[in-house]
């Protein structure tokens, strides 16, 4: 099956600095991306979906000057965290689908610790 | 707006008894439904979908789920667990629009006691 890989799988990191969190797709060509949340013992909540070459999406009451997504190639994603806090501390997961609304496969996830 | 519900937050069988997790779903058309599970530090994983074909829907490791429009239900069941089933299972149901993104349920943690 597809494969989505993300780095680094956990951070951590000290208030105010900014973190970037890699998402690929290693084995296929991902026309777009999708950034989760989970707060611990809490469902996945969708942040902001990304189509590769244009601005990504964001979904309400998330910061997009906070959490910035880049999605330059058809097989990478970023995320970064600027000017962290430890509220943003959290588990954020990634996932990759091909062209389409087709079935989304999840990266393992990077736990970030704001101190 | 489409969403599922997740009946049961914890769930607690023994060690080769059947498993039920409960899920509803509320969609304003026919919806495409998911379970996922999430094992401890490691990536979700697809166990099945239901896209409006056949209602019962077999997954992998011997899970299944039909889709009961009257009930609006979407139930995951397994007749015999295994130690390793144990994990946290989510119920997902697909958006609206274009994009396709997922909408999650609160998750269900499934405990297999020995």
């Amino acid at each position: 099956g597809a494969v989505v890989s993300q780095h680094p799988s956990r951070v951590i990191c000290k208030s105010g600095t900014s973190v970037k969190i890699e998402c690929r797709s290693l084995d296929f060509q991902a026309t777009t991306m999708f950034w989760y949340r989970q707060f611990p013992k809490q469902s996945l909540m969708l942040m902001a979906t990304s189509n590769e070459g244009s601005k990504a999406t964001y979904e309400q009451g998330v910061e997009k000057d906070k959490f910035l997504i880049n999605h330059a190639s058809l097989t990478l994603s970023t995320l970064t965290v600027t000017s962290a806090h430890p509220e943003d501390s959290s588990f954020y997961i990634c996932s990759a689908s091909g062209v389409g609304p087709y079935e989304q496969y999840f990266g393992p996830g990077t736990r970030l610790t704001v101190t | 707006a489409q969403s599922v519900t997740q009946l049961d937050s914890h769930v607690s069988v023994s060690e080769g008894t059947p498993v039920l997790l409960r899920c509803n779903y509320s969609s304003s058309y026919s919806p495409s439904l998911f379970w996922y599970v999430q094992h401890p530090n490691k990536g979700l994983q697809l166990l099945l979908k239901y896209t409006s074909a056949a209602t019962l829907v077999k997954g992998i490791n011997g899970f299944e789920a039909e889709f009961k429009k009257s009930e609006t239900s979407f139930h995951l069941t397994k007749p015999s667990a295994h130690m390793s089933d144990a994990a946290e299972y989510f119920c997902v149901v697909r958006g609206g629009g274009s994009q396709g993104n997922l909408i999650f349920g609160k998750g269900t943690k499934l405990s297999v006691k020995p």
